[in-house]
């Protein structure tokens, strides 16, 4: 089994629709991260979190939320999706006795129309 | 703040020929450097990293890196490509005790191995 699975895989939504994308896993890592990736432009940083109680604003968190619902589930939500958010989304965990060595999901793909 | 620049966003190259990805970083505190790879619909898999030590880093399937840190660059190498070696890579730093602990990426370089 995966340790960092995310769902739903695939995703197609309507501006102005809420969803949620969700991110588990079992590596038993405090710290876990959302990333979004657009073509040639790499990954950049949403929101991360280094326990249940700590919640952080990344690069890019504006029309974005979070929630940690325990050590091994980070949740991102689009309150009013829009059309510049299609993009593919990562969830990450990392340990910070590994040096910050991040493990990623398998990504969720969001189409915004 | 820190910053890293990969300078091909496309590497075509024949198969078993070698291959060298580059990256520069900038940064006013010293980091870790990672390279991660990212194969067709998959997410991002660690490839290599460079924490401290012998500036050779020698990583999966092949590939190692070496830091310079005057020249702040950490180009990644292979000296024989397959075609599975098709695949989008990232370059990505991390500051030493930074509060946020999060990697900084480069926008990535296309390597495709043609036959």
């Amino acid at each position: 089994d995966a340790d960092v699975t995310q769902t739903p895989r695939n995703r197609i939504t309507k501006t102005g629709k809420r969803i949620m994308l969700e991110c588990s896993q079992t590596k038993g890592h405090d710290r876990m991260y959302w990333y979004r990736q657009d073509p040639g432009l790499g990954l950049r940083l949403i929101y991360y979190s280094f326990d249940v109680k700590d919640i952080n604003k990344g690069e890019i968190s504006d029309g974005y939320s979070v929630s940690r619902q325990a050590q091994a589930k980070f949740s991102l939500s689009l309150e009013s999706a829009i059309p510049n958010q299609t993009a593919l989304y990562f969830c990450a965990t990392s340990d910070p006795h590994s040096q910050e060595t991040q493990y990623f999901g398998p990504g969720t793909r969001l189409l915004v129309l | 703040a820190q910053s890293v620049t990969q300078l091909d966003s496309q590497v075509p190259v024949f198969e078993e020929a070698p291959v060298e990805l580059r990256c520069n970083y900038s940064s006013s505190v010293s980091v870790y450097l990672f390279w991660y790879v990212q194969y067709p619909n998959q997410g991002l898999q660690l490839l290599l990293k460079y924490l401290s030590g012998s500036t050779l880093v020698k990583g999966i399937n092949g590939f190692e890196a070496e830091f310079n840190k005057s020249q702040t660059s950490f180009h990644l190498r292979k000296p024989s490509v397959h075609i599975s070696d098709t695949a989008e890579y990232f370059c990505a730093v991390s500051p030493w005790g930074g509060s946020q602990g999060n990697l900084i990426f480069g926008k990535g370089t296309k390597l495709s191995v043609k036959p």
